[in-house]
């Protein structure tokens, strides 16, 4: 089974600060979604990155592949209390039906 | 909203007790998953269904059993609950069409058993 490590587990910034998110494997993924949740909600799906080496740009969130589809990065730039959240990536595995694999997330916390 | 809703929010339940979760998309997917999270632990995968076939078991304990009676519905009926059992149980849809796995999460149920 793949696994995907997730670091860090915790970070708290203040507004207006840059922070990244990282999501590590030794095996190689066919895709890899980003989701974001709320406290008390269920996931909500940033992005899927499909090609590697490939970078998405969603507002001040920027993604991108690794060039052998096995890590992922989150990079927001200008953190807004808004962003506060729970950030999952989650990876496809290749010939598994399209099972997902999570890692277990980083929270989050932007103090205005 | 992502047009997966379930039902209830939040269950407290003894540990003798028998009851089911709901879950409905309205977004034509032809696959439906049931997942847990709990605290400070990755989403586990308990369930999957395919077009109305279960294709997915994720070694989950007999007292968690699924329901598929259509494409737009899926239940986790449960009895004889242990305090453990007690996390976030999500529901999620996909379209299984063989390009991507993009899921959209309802917004979960909490269920507490004592």
């Amino acid at each position: 089974t793949q696994l995907l490590e997730q670091s860090p587990q915790f970070l708290s910034i203040q507004e207006g600060e840059n922070l990244t998110v990282y999501c590590n494997s030794s095996s190689v993924f066919s895709s890899l979604q980003w989701y974001r949740q709320e406290p008390g909600e269920g996931p909500v799906l940033l992005v899927t990155v499909v090609t590697g080496g490939e970078v998405k740009k969603l507002k001040r969130l920027t993604f991108q592949f690794g060039d052998a589809r096995k890590d992922s990065s989150l990079h927001i730039t200008a953190a807004q209390p808004g962003d506060t959240g729970l950030y999952l990536c989650a990876g496809e595995e290749n010939n598994q039906g399209g099972k997902l694999i999570f890692g277990q997330g980083t929270e989050l916390s932007v103090k205005p | 909203e992502t047009g997966v809703t379930q039902t209830p929010r939040h269950l407290v339940m003894g540990m003798t007790n028998k009851k089911s979760l709901k879950c409905e998309q309205h977004l034509g997917h032809n696959a439906m998953y049931w997942y847990k999270q709990s605290a400070k632990k990755p989403l586990e995968l308990m369930f999957v269904y395919s077009l109305e076939e279960r294709v997915e078991n994720n070694s989950v304990p007999s007292r968690f059993s699924p329901e598929c009676p259509n494409s737009s519905h899926l239940f986790l009926h449960l009895h004889t609950l242990q305090p453990e059992d007690s996390a976030l149980y999500l529901c999620a849809s996909s379209q299984d069409d063989g390009s991507g796995n993009e899921q959209f999460f309802g917004p979960g149920t909490r269920l507490t058993v004592l």
